[in-house]
């Protein structure tokens, strides 16, 4: 299911480097998120995107920063990398209610700080 | 804003054995209560969801009822499979302008 494809799947970076992770979606969906997940605590919201010119902060949006480059890229930056960012990152897109057919998530990218 | 707290963290169960999750929820006006399963690996996976104007909706083996009142609902999986063997989210957000917001999951492990 190549509808929702995270770049890179995997990346190891060092603590105060810059980073950014990539979505893109063919499913022609308005409204992109993303989430990280670490063990026990379940999938957090981190920023949402329900259209190009609209950008919303999350849960735990300290220490990133997100882009919507058009309707079908979303990217997440780290602006200064530190070790408990270390997780594996979501993004997922759904409909304009997101109720419908519920959030496509992506394959995920696993993120280690060092 | 919203909060779900999900129990239990973990749950075993023999194959065929009958598995329930709980969520609670902090905000009244949530209305739009799904559950995800991802499975080992995988990208999590929406299985069932509830709108507040039901109380009940089953598929198959799986069914979710909600009561709005003590603002929880649950996940009911009936002649459990080791296929059943997940993680499960139960999430919650208001109908627009909102996001998903989920609970920290349940690791069901279902053995034969």
């Amino acid at each position: 299911d190549a509808d929702v494809t995270q770049t890179p799947r995997n990346r190891i970076t060092k603590t105060g480097k810059r980073i950014m992770l990539e979505c893109s979606q063919t499913k022609g969906h308005d409204r992109m998120y993303w989430y990280r997940q670490d063990p026990g605590l379940g999938l957090r919201l981190i920023y949402y995107s329900f259209d190009v010119k609209d950008i919303n902060k999350g849960e735990i949006s300290d220490g990133y920063s997100v882009s919507r480059q058009a309707q079908a890229k979303f990217s997440l930056s780290l602006e200064s990398a530190i070790p408990n960012q270390t997780a594996l990152y979501f993004c997922a897109t759904s409909d304009s209610f997101g109720e419908r057919d519920g959030y496509t998530f992506g394959s995920g990218t696993r993120l280690t700080v060092v | 804003g919203e909060n779900v707290e999900q129990h239990p963290s973990t749950l075993s169960v023999q194959e065929g054995d009958s598995a329930v999750i709980k969520c609670t929820y902090s905000d009244s006006a949530s209305n739009y209560f799904p559950w995800y399963k991802q499975e080992l690996g995988k990208r999590p996976q929406l299985i069932i969801d509830i709108r507040s104007n039901v109380g009940e909706k089953k598929d198959q083996r799986i069914a979710v009822t909600l009561n709005k009142t003590a603002k929880h609902f649950s996940l009911h999986i009936t002649e459990t499979q080791p296929e059943d063997s997940a993680v499960y989210f139960c999430a919650a957000k208001k109908q627009a302008g909102t996001a998903l917001i989920f609970g920290k999951g349940t690791t069901l492990s279902v053995s034969s």
